[in-house]
């Protein structure tokens, strides 16, 4: 199994520019989730999904969009980029929404805003 | 407010020594708290996972405690390793809701040699 797999690992961006982060997982985990790590803040909820077409929004979901057409797949949408946006993202999946549940998270995507 | 605060924010620490991390937390109604370690450009990995019920719990080096009355927790690394330099994190998790998880921000050690 390769677990998490988040594309691209590092992006730079213009502000006004439009791009996606990619998260697949092969564990069939129902839950999915995007979280944003800035220096001193920890780990910030975007967006999760509980299952295949079901969203929601977390924390900090301004400027962000997501979809959930397959149990495997969790895009990012960053829909006109600002230097705000500029942090270490994570994507994590479980196999449910219980507490006992343990995140399995990808790598991140470093994405820099200028 | 359900928070999660740790501390410290930071620890430099000799090869082979002990070190004791600290996590308090506000978060109710409680379910379990878990710490995390995360390797510098990687993900956060689950070292332990500590219920209502459970004080202690040992992972390896890694020594989990939990007072669920203080609501404090503490992660205790013994004669550590160069490669235990890391950012930990405590993970609450309360008992209702899907959104249902509080990151603390972590403490970030630093093993010399």
């Amino acid at each position: 199994n390769a677990g998490v797999t988040q594309t691209p690992k590092f992006q730079v961006l213009k502000t006004g520019q439009s791009m996606t982060l990619q998260c697949a997982q092969d564990m069939n985990h129902e839950y999915m989730s995007w979280y944003r790590q800035d220096p001193g803040m920890g780990l910030r909820l975007i967006h999760y999904s509980v299952g295949a077409g079901i969203t929601d929004q977390g924390e900090v979901p301004n400027g962000y969009n997501v979809s959930r057409s397959t149990t495997e797949d969790f895009p990012l949408r960053l829909l006109s980029a600002a230097p705000s946006q500029t942090s270490v993202y994570f994507c994590a999946s479980s196999p449910g929404t219980s507490g006992a549940n343990v995140l399995t998270f990808g790598a991140g995507s470093r994405l820099t805003v200028l | 407010k359900n928070q999660v605060e740790q501390s410290p924010q930071s620890l430099i620490i000799l090869e082979g020594k002990n070190c004791t991390l600290q996590c308090n937390y506000t978060v109710s109604p409680f379910s379990n708290l878990r710490w995390y370690k995360q390797d510098t450009g990687r993900g956060p990995v689950s070292l332990t996972i500590m219920t209502f019920s459970e004080n202690t719990k040992s992972n390896g080096r890694y020594t989990a405690t939990l007072d669920a009355d203080t609501k404090q927790s503490s992660l205790h690394i013994t004669a550590s390793q160069l490669s235990d330099s890391a950012s930990y994190i405590c993970v609450v998790s309360a008992r209702t809701g899907a959104n249902n998880l509080f990151f603390g921000t972590g403490t970030r050690l630093t093993v010399i040699p």
